[in-house]
């Protein structure tokens, strides 16, 4: 089965800190990972998107990494701020599928 | 603006009373998801849509019809809704790739259904 797993489900940081959110997946036969971040209620937006043949995408503070080898993919948010406080989400889509699937995400606290 | 709109926001309805949730993008995406979101489950894909009058199960498509009629629109029809549906929903929406993958998916504000 093609799972995606997010540990931890919560964790809080100081603001001005790093922060550094994993993603692993069971199988390499990825066409792409996404990172996604929703707030409480609310819809998903799109953080950043990374192409199978890519090692890794920046916007901003956010930089996302991924190794299909290892099947992990890392989301830095550099300096933290309490505006960064959300759920993030990891989602792989696999060739073939057409289908997102998703991790539980990451409940991010941000303290000031 | 680009967006994907969902209507109604929040519904509260009884059980077998049919009912339709409307998405609608103006992106001009060919591809369309609905997806169901629960506590402790995650997000989980209903159905899917590659274009018009193509459409395709996801992993939880029992109790939900789809139709694409439309390139902008991909409503979710409950039949005969039960509790065990309650849920937050949401439409998705994006362009496909040369190898008819998925790229960007932007998604709508979400659908609170509570069955009764």
């Amino acid at each position: 089965k093609q799972e995606v797993t997010q540990i931890p489900a919560a964790l809080s940081v100081p603001e001005g800190e790093n922060l550094v959110l994993n993603c692993s997946f069971t199988d390499s036969a990825i066409y792409n990972l996404q990172w996604f971040r929703q707030d409480p209620g609310k819809g998903l937006t799109s953080l950043l998107l990374i192409q199978s043949s890519q090692r890794e995408q920046t916007s901003g503070r956010l930089n996302a990494s991924l190794d299909k080898s290892s099947g992990r993919s890392t989301l830095y948010i550099a300096a933290s701020q309490p505006g960064d406080s959300a759920t993030y989400l990891c989602a792989v889509e696999y060739y073939g599928n057409n289908r997102l699937a998703f991790g539980k995400g990451n409940q991010v606290v941000v303290i000031p | 603006e680009a967006q994907v709109t969902q209507n109604p926001r929040y519904l509260i309805t009884v059980t077998g009373k049919k009912l339709t949730v409307t998405c609608s993008q103006n992106m001009n995406h060919e591809y369309m998801s609905w997806y169901r979101q629960d506590p402790g489950l995650g997000l989980r894909q209903i159905y899917y849509s590659m274009n018009v009058e193509v459409t395709d199960k996801g992993d939880v498509p029992e109790g939900y019809k789809v139709s694409r009629k439309e390139k902008r629109n991909f409503p979710l029809i409950l039949e005969s809704p039960s509790p065990n549906q309650t849920s937050l929903y949401f439409c998705a929406s994006s362009f496909l790739g040369a190898s008819k993958g998925t790229d960007t998916q932007y998604f709508g504000p979400g659908t609170r259904l509570t069955v009764l």
